[in-house]
């Protein structure tokens, strides 16, 4: 099994800023995903990001908002930009083990205000 | 374009009893299902998983799940809950390779 750590657990950051969450995992996976869940709500696939090339973005996300990279096998990071209180979720890191088992991490509890 | 429904909000059971939880896909390929269960607080602990093969799958915690295609159905159940089962379940779809699209959960509620 795959162990994911996330930073920061959670954090308040103020509108019209940016925060970067990290994602480290303690073995080389090939598919990383970033999920978002809002409050009382379910998860929401943001992106899939793989090493060497562009991370993938779902219908009604975009790069510009929300950034991501990819440097190597057990790294990503999620940067969200140009935050307002609508992005006050739940952010999470997931990996695929050996592509059949979807792991993840303990999530990133942001609050904008 | 796949989707989940899981159609019970939320669902109170009283300790000792039985419990289903349903879950409808649509899928356009074979699909590999899920269940994860989120406790307040916590992150996304994975329940069980069908991929192929037999069609009731077991998990940990004493769930276990029927898949059936004719009703686009993968379903969860446990014989007898306890308290430490009171938590959020999500069903989950997705393919080989690719990120997963869940459910909009079931709160459960266990009465004593």
């Amino acid at each position: 099994s795959a162990v994911i750590s996330q930073k920061p657990s959670r954090d308040i950051c103020q509108r019209g800023t940016s925060l970067t969450i990290q994602c480290q995992v303690d073995s080389q996976v090939t598919m990383m995903f970033w999920y978002r869940q809002q409050p009382g709500q379910s998860l929401t696939l943001i992106a899939t990001a793989n090493q060497g090339s562009e991370a993938t973005y779902e219908s009604g996300f975009v790069i510009d908002k929300f950034p991501i990279s990819r440097p190597n096998l057990t790294f990503s990071t999620l940067t969200v930009s140009n935050m307002s209180p609508e992005d006050s979720s739940i952010y999470l890191c997931s990996v695929l083990d050996r592509a059949t088992e979807a792991f993840f991490g303990q999530g990133t509890r942001l609050t904008v205000v | 374009a796949q989707s989940v429904t899981q159609p019970d909000i939320h669902i109170t059971v009283s300790e000792g009893a039985s419990l289903e939880l349903r879950c409808n896909y649509s899928y356009g390929a074979t699909p590999y299902l899920f269940w994860y269960v989120q406790s307040p607080g916590q992150g996304l602990q994975l329940l069980l998983k069908y991929f192929s093969g037999d069609t009731l799958v077991q998990g940990i915690k004493g769930f276990e799940a029927e898949f059936k295609r004719s009703q686009s159905s993968f379903n969860l159940r446990k014989p007898s809950v306890h308290w430490s089962d009171a938590a959020e379940y999500f069903c989950a779809v997705g393919a080989q390779d690719d990120g997963l699209t869940f459910g909009k959960g079931t709160h459960l509620i266990i009465q004593p």
